[in-house]
């Protein structure tokens, strides 16, 4: 099962461009990358899913290079509730989905 | 549409003490999940089930039971509770889609547990 690695905490302003870099190394040929969104008291919620190059939504972009060992979460113009944990996933169905959260990487947005 | 459905929201039960988490889905998702999560953590994969009638450990089983009752529900029992298990249960669904494409994880809004 691929792992990944986020930065642990991001602060931004709002209005700015936020991009959050996800490393999951060892992904696998059929595995796809996963954002989810978390608030406090809240379950995780699906933002954006890819395999490759660039998926974008009205949400978010992802961006995923040719080797597919990272990948990018970019929010344009943030706000105030953008504030969340947000958790990058790899994985895919194998008949049971296993996939790892990590601790995720917390997003704080100022005034 | 609710969605995912957790009862109840907020428990606190004594060390020994059982009880059993609900989770019921709306969505005629294949695919079930039970995951905890601790404070300033992520999400750990305690059991998942692939389909009704089957069930499979995550991460973390030890201490845990699930039930896949019927597609809509699948519940999370702790026979024994220990103050370990203080978290925040987290149940999920998703559907199975042809091969080469994956649904996204449908969370409730989570159970708090603590044991004293």
């Amino acid at each position: 099962l691929a792992k990944t690695t986020q930065p642990i905490s991001m602060d931004s302003y709002e209005g700015q461009e936020v991009n959050i870099t996800c490393s999951h190394n060892n992904i696998a040929t059929n595995d796809y990358i996963t954002w989810y969104q978390q608030f406090p008291s809240q379950g995780p919620r699906f933002i954006i899913q890819g395999y490759k190059t660039k998926v974008t939504n009205e949400v978010a972009s992802l961006f995923i290079p040719a080797d597919r060992k990272s990948s990018t979460l970019s929010l344009p113009r943030v706000s105030l509730s953008d504030t969340a944990v947000y958790y990058c996933l790899v994985g895919a169905y194998t008949g049971g989905f296993k996939t790892i959260f990590g601790a995720g990487t917390r997003l704080f947005v100022k005034a | 549409n609710a969605g995912v459905t957790q009862t109840p929201k907020f428990q606190v039960l004594k060390t020994g003490q059982s009880m059993t988490l609900q989770c019921a889905q709306d969505m005629n998702h294949n695919s079930m999940y039970w995951y905890r999560q601790d404070p300033g953590m992520g999400l750990r994969l305690i059991y998942y089930s692939a389909s009704e009638g089957t069930t499979d450990k995550g991460e973390v089983p030890n201490g845990y039971n699930v039930s896949r009752l019927n597609k809509r529900e699948f519940s999370l029992r702790l026979e024994s509770a220990a103050p370990s298990q203080t978290s925040v249960y987290f149940c999920a669904s998703s559907i199975r889609v042809a091969t080469g494409s994956e649904s996204p994880l449908h969370f409730g809004n989570g159970t708090r547990l603590t044991v004293t």
